[in-house]
């Protein structure tokens, strides 16, 4: 069973920039597997930033932006603020109609 | 602007059933793809299954833990997705939300999910 992996936290400090990225237990993420990012904060629906590897939802602000490095799926958060301080996870599609979610990084930011 | 709003989140005993709905307004819903997002309280998401659009074929796809229990449908006319779940069991409480996607990506926007328990 093919497992997606996120880094389980990860820490920035204010104005810093932060790459955070979702790989496959076996095997390279290309732009095929078409990964979206999601940035959740605790007690609210998770919110849309990234899909299709690097198109960004509507009102994201270009501080983040998403792209393939190496064999993983990345999303760089630039100029972070305080309240980028959230869970962060990433969706890959696998093929015949089937998407496995990471298990989610949490972003600090101190 | 895109509005979705899930509701029949209730307690249900193991191995009952339940039908969770998500009213959607604010974009063409008879061209959406819905898909149909959960997440245990505290752990991460989990994507339980998507429906495609009528014009694009209608098609459902599930995960597999949910395959042969759960059923998603849509009432284009109603602007209404559903799930019907079935054979639940505890490892179904979840926090249940509705997204709409495209071909390309389960989820664009969400709404703000019901709650299901699954508890004797």
């Amino acid at each position: 069973q093919t497992v997606v992996t996120q880094e389980p936290s990860f820490s920035v400090s204010p104005g810093g920039t932060v790459t955070l990225t979702c790989a496959l237990s076996s095997g390279s993420v290309s732009t095929a597997y078409y990964p979206s990012w999601y940035q959740q904060t605790p007690g609210q629906a998770p919110r849309t930033l990234i899909y299709n590897t690097n198109t960004r939802s509507s009102g994201v602000p270009d501080r983040f932006s998403g792209s393939i490095l190496g064999n993983k799926a990345a999303l760089t958060i630039t100029g972070t603020q305080a309240d980028d301080e959230s869970d962060y996870y990433c969706v890959l599609y696998l093929g015949s109609g089937s998407w496995v979610f990471g298990g989610g990084t949490k972003l600090t930011v101190l | 602007e895109v509005q979705l709003v899930e509701s029949g989140g209730d307690l249900v005993k193991p191995g009952g059933s339940l039908r969770l709905a998500c009213a959607g307004s604010g974009f063409t819903f008879t061209n959406a793809w819905m898909s149909w997002v959960r997440q245990v309280p505290g752990k991460g998401l989990e994507w339980v299954g998507r429906i495609k659009s009528k014009t694009d074929g209608g098609t459902t796809d599930y995960a597999a833990p949910v395959k042969g229990r759960f059923t998603i449908s849509r009432d284009d006319s109603k602007n209404t997705l559903f799930l019907q779940m079935s054979s639940l069991n505890t490892e179904d409480t979840a926090v249940y939300y509705c997204t709409t996607g495209l071909a390309v990506a389960i989820s664009v926007n969400w709404g703000q999910g019901t709650l299901v328990t699954v508890s004797s």
